[in-house]
């Protein structure tokens, strides 16, 4: 079973900074299926990013996914309110199962 | 418009059984692979099960083989999830979801999830 790691566990920053959110993978990740998804508060997940860097429907660019084998990034580039929330990524590469990360939750400073 | 909607959610005992249905709408049902995923209160999401298109396959987490089964109606558009022996780590939220229909992406659409709580 591939473990994904992430990291930081809580990022504290303002409107308008930039965020770097980490995900390690414990084996590399086949293809680079590798996912990034947004979820508020009483919400499902949101789909941001799949195989580690496209841009899923609708995604505003801010959003931009990078990384291959074991080592993956999301950045968004100048944080908007509705950007506050949690985030997962999930490789779905491997032979099941298909695991996702512990996430990271982006707060307002 | 896609759409996943659970039910079958509620209240059981500890080693009770429950079956969560998903009815989709607005696609092919019986092209696409389904997935579970559930979500502990408060904690973080948790790949659970999923099946082929045609419900030959179907493959499943280690904290749920043996106890939980998915599967399949095509003709019925439904997505069932028979979870037996239950405990208490299996209270979550269940989300039903499927890929989206890029080759190689996510799962990108889930239904608003069902609330399963295991307690006496």
């Amino acid at each position: 079973e591939i473990v994904l790691t992430q990291s930081p566990g809580t990022l504290s920053l303002s409107p308008g900074e930039r965020a770097t959110l980490s995900c390690r993978a414990s084996q590399s990740v086949s293809s680079s299926y590798l996912a990034w998804y947004q979820q508020k508060p009483g919400q499902a997940p949101r789909l941001l990013i799949y195989g580690a860097s496209s841009r899923a429907t609708g995604i505003p660019d801010r959003f931009s996914g990078s990384g291959s084998g074991t080592d993956f990034t999301l950045t968004i580039s100048r944080l908007e309110p509705e950007d506050f929330a949690v985030y997962y990524c999930q490789q779905y590469g491997s032979s099941p199962p298909e695991t996702f990360g512990g996430g990271t939750k982006v707060e307002i400073k | 418009e896609v759409q996943l909607v659970e039910s079958g959610g509620g209240l059981v005992q500890p080693g009770g059984s429950l079956r969560l249905s998903c009815a989709a709408s607005g696609f092919t049902f019986s092209s696409y692979w389904m997935h579970w995923v559930r979500q502990a209160p408060g904690k973080g999401l948790v790949w659970v099960s999923r099946i082929n298109s045609d419900g030959s396959s179907t493959s499943y987490a280690d904290s749920v083989k043996g106890r939980f089964t998915i599967s399949r109606d095509n003709a019925k558009n439904t997505l069932y999830l028979q979870m037996n022996s239950l405990r208490a780590e299996d209270t979550a939220v269940y989300y039903c979801a499927r890929r989206g229909a890029v080759a190689g992406t996510g799962l990108g659409y889930w239904g608003q999830g069902t609330l399963v709580t295991v307690s006496s």
